[in-house]
């Protein structure tokens, strides 16, 4: 079955611009992971969501949110870029995300540069 | 915060030789552990875990220690070949859901054939 896909994989922005990415779960999952990847910062949660509730955030500024719609696709937008917020995005799915039963899969993430 | 941290940013292995990354955690609230290994271009893949109530847990040739006595997570790998190679990150969570993850900084293991 076809993985977590994220879109897309490259994007090139301009400092004070907006970005939205873009991630589809697996088919049937139903909950979904936001996570940046810097190679200062490492891998840092952003955001957690379950049939379209945001169920936990992350230390990240207001200017990142994200969303889940019915489909269980989520998206997350990033406002007035900065430098910094350069990094891979990754994005993970599962079933579910019951502690008993461990399932995530990660996607490729999508690789922002804001210059 | 707390965080996860790895002792070894990188190790380098004979192809052959088991090979062994540790993690240091210092939440003793912690009580999920989840190795993970990222090659170049792709996003981490899921290897072993362990809850907290187990102190090793066995996999295809990876094996997964935990002392909670002084919070120390080791992944050992067992005849490493060429395609081991890649940055190996531990994770640890507590409460809540599995989505939450504190990710170590990684390691590098490079192995020579």
């Amino acid at each position: 079955k076809a993985g977590v896909t994220q879109t897309p994989r490259y994007l090139i922005k301009t400092r004070g611009q907006q970005v939205t990415l873009s991630c589809s779960p697996i088919s049937g999952h139903r909950s979904v992971s936001w996570y940046q990847q810097t190679p200062g910062q490492g891998l840092q949660f952003l955001f957690e969501y379950f049939s379209e509730t945001q169920r936990n955030k992350g230390n990240f500024p207001g200017r990142f949110s994200g969303r889940q719609f019915s489909n269980s696709r989520s998206e997350m937008n990033v406002s007035t870029l900065e430098l910094g917020d350069s990094a891979l995005y990754l994005c993970a799915s599962s079933l579910t995300s019951d502690r008993l039963v461990y399932g995530y899969t990660f996607g490729s993430g999508t690789r922002l540069t804001v210059v | 915060g707390e965080s996860v941290g790895l002792h070894l940013p990188t190790l380098s292995v004979q192809e052959g030789d088991n090979s062994i990354i540790n993690c240091a955690y210092s939440n003793s609230a912690s009580d999920y552990f989840i190795w993970y290994k990222q090659e170049s271009g792709k996003g981490p893949q899921f290897i072993i875990d362990i809850r907290s109530n187990m102190d090793k847990r066995q996999g295809q040739r990876v094996t997964v220690l935990l002392n909670k006595t002084v919070k120390h997570l080791s992944l050992q790998i067992a005849a490493t070949q060429p395609g081991d190679s890649a940055v190996y990150f531990c994770a640890e969570t507590y409460g809540g859901s599995q989505g939450n993850l504190i990710f170590g900084k990684g390691t590098k293991l490079s192995v020579k054939p």
